[in-house]
């Protein structure tokens, strides 16, 4: 199985700041590589797909980059409705996995 | 609007075989050319993949889980189900139900609690 590495685990910002989440793969996944938001309770919601192309309806302030084995998620000006749980998932090969996880919190 | 909904009995008991449904509404199962899932959510694993099945009845499974899962497919009730023999604690999770577009879950059920405990 592919395994997906995120850091940080956690990290505190506040609004308006300007974070990056990073994700890195066990091995070369192209850009198959997903982010998803999860505020507390609920579903998570699919933010960025391969790579770096927003779904619809998200925000631009959301970016995505990265190939291979490396991988970032960045926020531009975080507003207070960003705060949550982030994680990345890889859609490379079957089982598709997920990484922990990054609880981003207000400072 | 695409909307998913997930159900499930809650509660059950260690070696039980619990079913969950997930009912579609929005989009037509039969017609749409998209795999349906399951995904599972626990504090320890947090998220995994269970399995995936597309109308036709084409499945996938995740290899840890392909021995106690069967997922499947009912077309003229929009739904999908899911049944997990043999639950342990290690099964205590939210389950949810996911539209897949090339492997990422582009929309989400809310979920249920699947707690297997005596």
């Amino acid at each position: 199985d592919i395994q997906m590495t995120q850091s940080p685990s956690s990290l505190s910002a506040s609004v308006g700041d300007r974070v990056t989440i990073t994700c890195r793969a066990s091995q070369d996944i192209t850009n198959s590589l997903n982010w998803y938001q999860q505020q507390l309770g609920e579903a998570p919601k699919l933010l960025i797909y391969t790579a770096s192309s927003l779904q619809s309806g998200v925000p631009s302030r959301f970016s995505g980059r990265g190939s291979g084995t490396d991988f970032t998620l960045t926020i531009g000006g975080l507003q207070p409705e960003d705060f949550g749980t982030y994680f990345c998932q890889q859609s490379y090969s079957v089982p598709y996995t997920f990484g922990q996880g990054t609880k981003l919190e207000i400072k | 609007q695409l909307q998913l909904q997930e159900s499930g009995p809650g509660l059950v008991k260690p070696w039980e075989t619990p079913s969950l449904t997930c009912t579609v509404s929005g989009d037509s199962i039969h017609s749409s050319s998209f795999y349906w899932g399951w995904i599972r959510q626990s504090p320890g694993k947090g998220l995994e993949w269970i399995a995936s099945i597309y109308h036709s009845g084409a499945t996938y499974y995740t290899p840890s889980l392909k021995s106690r899962v069967l997922i499947s497919v009912d077309t003229s009730k929009n739904q999908i189900f899911l049944k997990l023999s043999s639950v342990t604690a290690a099964d205590t999770a939210v389950y949810y139900c996911v539209r897949v577009v090339a492997g990422k879950g582009d929309v989400w059920g809310k979920g249920t609690t699947v707690t297997v405990s005596s």
